[in-house]
């Protein structure tokens, strides 16, 4: 059964620095991996989709690598803001036989960007 | 685009009474999926659909049923509200299961008493 594991839990940063943010998967058979950020209260956003084939995918100050064989991603934030302020969702788009296609996620990390 | 749409975004039930939480896409996304968000266990699947007419149970499915009778909407029905069910539920489309980002709706908040 795949795993997905995000770390840290919360992050806490001034505002300028550049981050990164961390996910591993126990499973490497994998479609994509698709990370999301979630203001408190509402729904996910997606950031950025990473197909199994590609290495990295660029929008803005984000990107996010992928290494299927190692079973890791990481979301590098640049020149970080107060409005970065969210959680951080990694989630992998997989097979399995109990439940069909599905996205398994990480419980998230917790960003605070300080003035 | 609306995008993926969701009613109510609050609820509060009985423990024993019955509901459709609602979820609508206007993109003409072939798959549509229900999960449910809790602290320390993050969001899991309850079922899903890979078209019309088709669906399928997710990793959670107990207490749910679902229907596809058109593309656009992709109603979530708790048959016997239980507290375990106090969540925040999350439809989402894309255009197919597999390859494609999936889209996510705003969210209902249910609690049950």
């Amino acid at each position: 059964k795949q795993e997905v594991t995000q770390i840290p839990a919360a992050l806490s940063v001034p505002e300028g620095e550049n981050l990164v943010l961390n996910c591993s998967f126990t499973d490497s058979a994998i479609y994509n991996l698709q990370w999301f950020r979630q203001d408190p209260g509402k729904g996910l956003t997606s950031l950025l989709l990473i197909q199994s084939s590609q290495r990295e995918q660029t929008s803005g100050r984000l990107n996010a690598s992928l290494d299927k064989s190692s079973g890791r991603s990481t979301l590098y934030i640049a020149a970080s803001q107060p409005g970065d302020s969210a959680t951080y969702l990694c989630a992998v788009q997989g097979w399995e036989e109990t439940s069909g296609s599905r996205l398994t996620f990480g419980e998230g990390t917790q960003l605070t960007v300080n003035p | 685009n609306a995008g993926v749409t969701q009613t109510p975004k609050f609820q509060v039930l009985k423990t024993g009474q019955s509901m459709t939480l609602q979820c609508a896409q206007d993109m003409n996304h072939e798959y549509m999926s229900w999960y449910r968000q809790d602290p320390g266990m993050g969001l899991r699947l309850i079922h899903y659909s890979v078209g019309a007419g088709i669906t399928d149970q997710g990793e959670v499915p107990n207490g749910y049923n679902v229907s596809r009778s058109t593309t656009e909407d992709f109603p979530l029905r708790l048959l016997s509200a239980a507290p375990s069910q106090t969540s925040v539920y999350f439809c989402a489309s894309s255009y197919s299961g597999l390859t494609y980002e999936q889209y996510f709706g705003p969210g209902t908040r249910l609690t049950v008493t």
